[in-house]
């Protein structure tokens, strides 16, 4: 079965500085993988997805994650942070034994200090 | 293009009463999905329609919850009768339906449950 976890559910760090947002999953097969953003009281909106075309994903908001399978990561990066950047983050993976389901982590709630 | 809509955004009701949701995705996208989200938790897959037929209700509690969509557009969540643990927030997602597995799920706003 395919799950996702996420390290860490809460993550400060000060405005400008490089946050990043750890996740590894399990996959007997190559992986869809996904970040989502969920800003309070809203729904969540797609960051990037990784389908095993390149290896390093840019997405929106200035966010990037790199795919290691080695690894198993597929961690979420962003070189400086916005105070706007103040979010939950879910890493995802879909499920391709059960018609591509998306199976969440716990999420990662991302703090920004002035 | 217009998001994916829900009501009602907010829905506070007491145990054992009954309560629906709606959710019209985005026009033309085949694939309609319904996740629970309980507070400090990641969404979690309730129900997944392909146009009007069930793909996955293996996580739905199918003696209290229902779903449907008829004619393969708005859908409705119900649950009846309605448990404490129930309080959550319930989103619908949509998705073209052409790429599958790497499809992009776009999300409404969500209808937050409290159940007293």
């Amino acid at each position: 079965a395919q799950s996702v976890t996420q390290l860490g559910s809460h993550v400060s760090v000060s405005e400008g500085a490089l946050v990043l947002l750890r996740c590894n999953y399990s996959s007997s097969v190559p992986p869809y993988l996904f970040w989502y953003v969920q800003y309070p009281n809203q729904g969540l909106q797609l960051l990037l997805k990784y389908t095993s075309a390149a290896t390093l994903v840019k997405g929106i908001n200035g966010f990037e994650a790199e795919f290691k399978k080695s690894e198993t990561s597929f961690h979420l990066t962003k070189p400086s942070a916005h105070m706007s950047d103040a979010a939950e983050y879910f890493c995802a993976v879909s499920d391709q034994n059960q018609g591509g389901k998306l199976i969440f982590g716990q999420g990662t709630e991302l703090s920004v200090k002035p | 293009e217009a998001g994916v809509a829900q009501s009602p955004r907010y829905k506070i009701i007491e145990k054992r009463q009954s309560v629906a949701f709606w959710c019209n995705p985005i026009s033309g996208h085949a694939t309609l999905y319904w996740y629970q989200q309980i507070l400090g938790q990641g969404p979690k897959l309730l129900i997944q329609f392909q146009n009007n037929g069930v793909v996955d209700d293996s996580q739905l509690p199918k003696d209290r919850f229902s779903a449907e969509r008829l004619k393969g557009v708005d859908s409705t969540l119900k649950i009846q009768p309605a448990k404490l643990e129930d309080s959550a927030v319930y989103l619908c997602a949509s998705s073209l339906g052409i790429t599958g597995l790497a499809d992009t799920q776009y999300f409404g706003p969500g209808t937050r449950l409290t159940v007293l």
